[in-house]
């Protein structure tokens, strides 16, 4: 596709139930990243993946959070029984690989978790 | 660890002023520089980066930043800005030689250009 696609755009849930978040990097793209941007953390980084396989999962803020990548191309970022506190936006970027290569961000999920 | 500090949390300035955005950085690597910018109701776009070389980079709408590894700094400078600039600036660094670029970012500036 053109650049990264995210869905939903917006998710409204309740607290404790879980939500999965989708992201489509562009195409041909092997790195994939997840941040996270809150008013009281500003942007962070959770984790990324090259390829399949995710190297650096330090931003992971709690073991309710994980994501999968499969096939090389979509990502799934997974938030199980929500808190309030998760409420943010939840943005991907990709990038062709290299640590040099601009990485091109999607427009993000908007969750609030009421 | 890294941590990037991002001085000023709003800029109000008025249209064809110059403007300095600041920002410094603390690592114990050394790392590459960015400067991204979010648009109302759009998401983040690079403005520049800084990865080696001229430590003065430019971006294609006139912005510039110049990399001072002395003082950690990595400013972004506009001798003149139109209202179309109003957006929030984020500062951004990543470590050299992880193979991979973890962005760590500052809290933003928004900058807010009147007529």
């Amino acid at each position: 596709g053109a650049g990264v696609s995210q869905s939903p755009s917006n998710k409204v849930t309740e607290k404790g139930k879980d939500v999965e978040l989708r992201c489509d990097p562009i195409s041909g793209h092997t790195a994939l990243y997840w941040y996270r941007q809150s008013l009281g953390q500003g942007l962070e980084f959770l984790i990324y993946f090259q390829g399949n396989s995710a190297p650096d999962k330090s931003g992971l803020p709690s073991d309710r959070f994980s994501a999968e990548r499969t096939g090389g191309s979509v990502s799934t970022l997974t938030i199980q029984r929500t808190q309030q506190e998760d409420s943010a936006v939840y943005l991907c970027a990709s990038s062709s690989g290299s640590p040099q290569e601009t990485q091109y961000f999607g427009p993000g999920t908007r969750l609030l978790v009421l | 660890a890294q941590s990037v500090t991002q001085l000023d949390s709003q800029v109000p300035v008025f249209e064809e002023a110059p403007v300095e955005l600041r920002c410094n950085y603390s690592s114990s690597v050394s790392v590459y520089l960015f400067w991204y910018v979010q648009y109302p109701n759009q998401g983040l776009q690079l403005l520049l980066k800084y990865l080696s070389g001229s430590t003065l980079v430019e971006s294609i709408n006139g912005f510039e930043a110049e990399f001072n590894k002395s003082q950690t700094s990595f400013h972004l400078r506009k001798p003149s800005v139109h209202i179309s600039d109003t957006a929030e600036y984020f500062c951004a660094v990543s470590p050299i030689g992880g193979g991979y670029n973890k962005l760590i970012f500052g809290a933003g500036t928004r900058l807010a250009v009147h007529p």
